[in-house]
């Protein structure tokens, strides 16, 4: 059974950076079926998609948020990481590591991030 | 970006009841459809996918159907575990987006 668990600030300041990692158990992040994903959520955007990342570090992001992300991997902790930077109240939100490419079969379990100062 | 809109926003049903969403892309997306729940404090779920795919472990009661770009979502008979909201996702292409979900109620 797939396991992923969030971790990270829960309160950051406008204009800097937010970094969350998702720690995964219950396989490897480097097994060739495996695809990475992060997805927020916000009573304002509803559900958005961040981007995604493959078993061999190959990204996907959302064309609205590429120029201030980046999704990694980390294949010696077994997770997987997102940065998001020049924050502003807008990005505050649910934040939710994913497992899938097409669509999100196991979810952490998110981790709310408030951008404020 | 691919659009997708869900219908209706809200609904009131009794247990037992038959209920029905729907989920509208705006150009067509195949079968590359998802539908998830999602409760109070909980990420959301994956009930359905590629349309009508039940996800391992969801009941019976649910199904979905549909291709191109209307999608429909069905649960036979609702269960007092069922009071949640679904979310449609498009898995078409990239972004990938989500409908603004339907609430399902207490009636």
């Amino acid at each position: 059974q797939l396991h992923l668990h969030e971790s990270g600030p829960g309160l950051v300041k406008p204009s800097e950076t937010l970094s969350l990692i998702c720690n995964v158990s219950g396989d490897s992040i480097s097994d060739t079926t495996n695809y990475w994903g992060w997805i927020r959520q916000s009573p304002g955007k509803g559900l958005e998609w961040i981007g995604s990342i493959s078993y061999s570090g190959n990204t996907y992001y959302n064309p609205a948020l590429r120029s201030r992300v980046t999704i990694s991997l980390d294949t010696s902790k077994n997770d997987f990481s997102l940065k998001v930077r020049s924050l502003s109240a807008a990005d505050t939100a649910f934040y939710y590591c994913a497992n899938g490419l097409y669509n999100y079969g196991y979810w952490g379990q998110g981790t709310l991030v408030t951008v404020s100062s | 970006d691919i659009q997708m809109t869900q219908s209706p926003s809200s609904v009131s049903a009794s247990v037992g009841d038959r209920v029905t969403i729907t989920c509208r892309a705006s150009q067509d997306i195949s079968t590359w459809l998802a539908w998830y729940q999602q409760k109070p404090g909980k990420a959301p779920m994956l009930l359905i996918y590629t349309a009508s795919t039940l996800q391992n472990g969801v009941p019976s009661r649910f199904s979905g159907s549909g291709s191109g770009t209307d999608f429909t979502l069905t649960i036979s008979s609702l269960q007092p575990e069922d009071f949640a909201t679904y979310y449609c996702q498009q898995a078409s292409s990239f972004p990938r987006t989500f409908g603004r979900g339907t609430k399902v109620e207490i009636k």
